[in-house]
């Protein structure tokens, strides 16, 4: 059964880099069915995608935060990473990481989330 | 402010049906398919419906999907307590970038 696990520092100063990082166990990165992503939520808000990754290390970002993120995958540890520059109080959320299924092209695309980590809480606070 | 746009809030009785709209546009939910997630109080969101109306194994048939031109719908039957929950619609846009609907808390009274 696949597991996704994020993991990182709860607690950062405005202006330092976010930096997060997703385990994966019970399958394998290195599938070419699958992209990698993340998706945050602020407190009592709703969700928000962040950006995806495919195992050979193309990305697609969010176009808001496009300037400040970097995901990244490393196969040898079955993980894929997150970080976040520049962070403000308002990119303090449950950050969570996702596996993202499905298939389409420019046309119609019908991807879905099938599986998601628990979540882990970043605050950025002064 | 969210790209695709849902009701706040929906309640109803133990037992009954409920629907949760999703409405978006001919860049996103009209030109592509639309996934549901639930996410109970404290826990992370969870795949309901793929495809417009699929469900992944384990998801009991109470729950379904449509959709229609730039809007969706999620249904649910013989509500029970514990289907009380937050319920985002989500899709895809034209830049490839996923969008989500501002979700849908769910009241069983």
């Amino acid at each position: 059964q696949l597991q996704l696990q994020e993991s990182g520092p709860g607690l950062m100063k405005p202006s330092e880099t976010l930096s997060l990082t997703c385990s994966v166990s019970g399958g394998s990165i290195n599938n070419s069915n699958y992209y990698w992503g993340w998706i945050r939520q602020p407190p009592g808000k709703g969700l928000e995608w962040i950006g995806i990754i495919y195992y050979s290390g193309g990305t697609y970002y969010n176009p808001s935060l496009e300037n400040r993120v970097t995901i990244s995958v490393d196969m040898s540890k079955n993980q894929f990473s997150l970080k976040l520059t520049s962070a403000t109080a308002a990119d303090t959320a449950v950050y969570y990481c996702a596996r993202r299924s499905g298939y389409g092209n420019l046309v119609s695309k019908r991807y879905f989330f099938d599986s998601w980590g628990q979540g882990t809480l970043v605050t950025v606070s002064s | 402010q969210s790209v695709l746009t849902q009701p706040p809030s929906v309640s109803a009785a133990p037992g009954q049906k409920v629907t949760i709209s999703c409405s978006g546009s001919t860049s996103n939910i009209g030109n592509n398919y639309v996934s549901w997630y639930q996410q109970l109080p404290g826990m992370a969101p969870k795949l309901l419906i793929y495809d417009n109306n699929k469900r992944p194994s384990g998801i009991p048939d109470r729950f379904s999907g449509s959709k229609s031109g730039t809007s969706a719908t999620l249904g649910i039957t013989g509500l029970q307590t514990g289907d009380e929950a937050d319920y985002y619609c989500g899709t895809w846009d034209s830049s490839l970038s996923a969008v989500f609907g501002g979700g849908t808390q769910l009241t069983v009274l």
